[in-house]
């Protein structure tokens, strides 16, 4: 079966720090992965995704991900964080089927601080 | 170009009322997908609907039931309303299926 894990429920910084939430995933068949960011209040927002071609993908926001299939990994990095980067975060993947299997793992809150 | 929208935004209900929730996807797009997202649960896919037809539903009881109408947008029906079923709905639509879900803002349910 496919899973997602998110290995850190929150994750505080301060502000102008680098950041990385951590995301592993399982599955015995090929997969696509996404990150989305959820502001407060609001609805998911696509970040990033990794479809084929380069391990590393760069994003909105200054975000990037890279994928690492023997470690079946995809953590999301920036490399200075902003106050409005406050959110939650969540990673997910899509095996066979499309998008109606897009499975989502728990979400990491990250907190900014000044 | 106008994006997701749901209505209503926040909703209060009785336990063991019903409710219908609505979406309007982004124009163009036939798909239309309905996630629960509980506190402390994650987002839990609901149903997925395109062109009109219901294509795939996640493990959710039947008194989480939903159409699509002609113009694409979607409707979620919650019948006999429990407690647990407080929580964000989250509508995404796509242009096709294996194409980027565009989220709406939701509306949150509360069941007391």
């Amino acid at each position: 079966a496919q899973s997602v894990t998110q290995l850190d429920s929150q994750v505080p910084v301060f502000e102008e720090a680098p950041v990385e939430l951590r995301c592993n995933y399982s599955s015995s068949v090929s997969v696509y992965l996404f990150w989305y960011v959820q502001y407060p209040n609001q609805g998911l927002q696509l970040l990033l995704k990794y479809l084929s071609g380069s391990t590393l993908v760069k994003g909105i926001n200054g975000f990037e991900a890279e994928f690492n299939k023997s470690q079946t990994s995809f953590h999301l990095r920036k490399p200075s964080v902003h106050i409005s980067d406050t959110a939650e975060y969540f990673c997910s993947l899509m095996f066979s089927g499309g998008y109606n299997k897009l499975i989502f793992g728990a979400g990491t809150r990250l907190a900014v601080h000044p | 170009e106008a994006g997701v929208t749901q209505s209503p935004t926040h909703l209060i209900k009785t336990r063991g009322q019903q409710v219908t929730l609505r979406c309007s996807p982004i124009s163009g797009h036939t798909s239309v997908y309905w996630y629960q997202q509980a506190l402390g649960l994650g987002l839990q896919f609901l149903l997925w609907y395109d062109e009109g037809e219901e294509r795939n539903r996640g493990n959710f009881p039947p008194r989480f039931s939903g159409r699509q109408f002609p113009n694409y947008s979607s409707e979620l029906n919650v019948n006999a309303l429990e407690l647990e079923d407080s929580a964000l709905y989250l509508c995404a639509s796509s242009l096709q299926d294996n194409s980027p879900l565009h989220f709406g803002n939701g509306t949150r349910l509360t069941v007391t």
